[in-house]
């Protein structure tokens, strides 16, 4: 495998039920991202980690719970999700977060193949 | 407010029609100014970082540009396999990793 992957690509869940995103990135980056991609709509930042820390939480619902068990692998567990939560769900990585003042090269972000998501 | 505007929202070309794609940026201290390609159904895929205003950069039939307020994305003869939703971001200082991203530009190009 190379680059980021993502699974599942494509999942259906009522509102009540309890589901997974995976992402894993090949590319020996240290900082992952989640957003979140509906229509017509630019890409949403949910949530940013660094080394495992996450450094950002982008004002998201409790019903989204990333966890980054090491620098490789990130997930997003959902429960309780609303219709409206159907989205396109993207994770990236970056070689690095770049701080307050790094260079841009650090934040240069590589995207996997999203999770399609429907909520019913 | 940091803001990215893309324009326009869907262009239609003719194969060979060359034509600019507009990114135009209100932040508070640009980092650098990223151009993603998204094709239905897939991950945004990178193409250029640009850092500094009058850089240029190229890559086979796209050129982009930067100046102080907008960046251009310039298509030189189209061809129907650079059909898809093309992306602009910035990073902005103080704001750590986070990308602002535009709408995007949903390009058809037909033979």
């Amino acid at each position: 495998e190379t680059g980021v992957t993502q699974t599942p690509r494509h999942l259906v869940m009522g509102m009540t039920n309890k589901k997974s995103l995976k992402c894993e990135q090949h590319l020996g980056h240290n900082a992952m991202y989640w957003y979140k991609q509906s229509a017509k709509k630019p890409l949403e930042l949910m949530f940013v980690y660094s080394l495992e820390e996450r450094v950002e939480n982008n004002s998201v619902p409790s019903r989204f719970s990333p966890e980054c068990p090491n620098s490789s692998h990130l997930f997003l567990h959902l429960h309780t999700l609303q219709p409206e939560d159907s989205a396109l769900y993207l994770c990236a990585s970056s070689p690095k977060l770049p701080g307050l003042a790094g260079p841009s090269s650090y934040n240069e972000q590589f995207f996997g193949p999203g999770t399609r998501l429907t909520v019913l | 407010e940091d803001q990215v505007t893309q324009s326009p929202e869907a262009l239609r070309l003719q194969e060979g029609e060359s034509s600019s794609l507009n990114c135009s940026y209100t932040v508070s201290g640009l980092r650098g100014l990223f151009w993603y390609r998204q094709d239905p159904g897939k991950g945004p895929e990178f193409l250029f970082t640009l850092y500094s205003a009058g850089e240029e950069k190229e890559k086979e039939r796209l050129k982009a540009t930067l100046t102080k307020k907008e960046s251009f994305l310039h298509i030189t003869a189209p061809k129907p396999e650079d059909s898809a939703t093309y992306l602009c971001a910035v990073s902005v200082y103080n704001q750590g990793g986070k990308l602002i991203f535009g709408q995007g530009t949903e390009l058809s190009v037909k033979p």
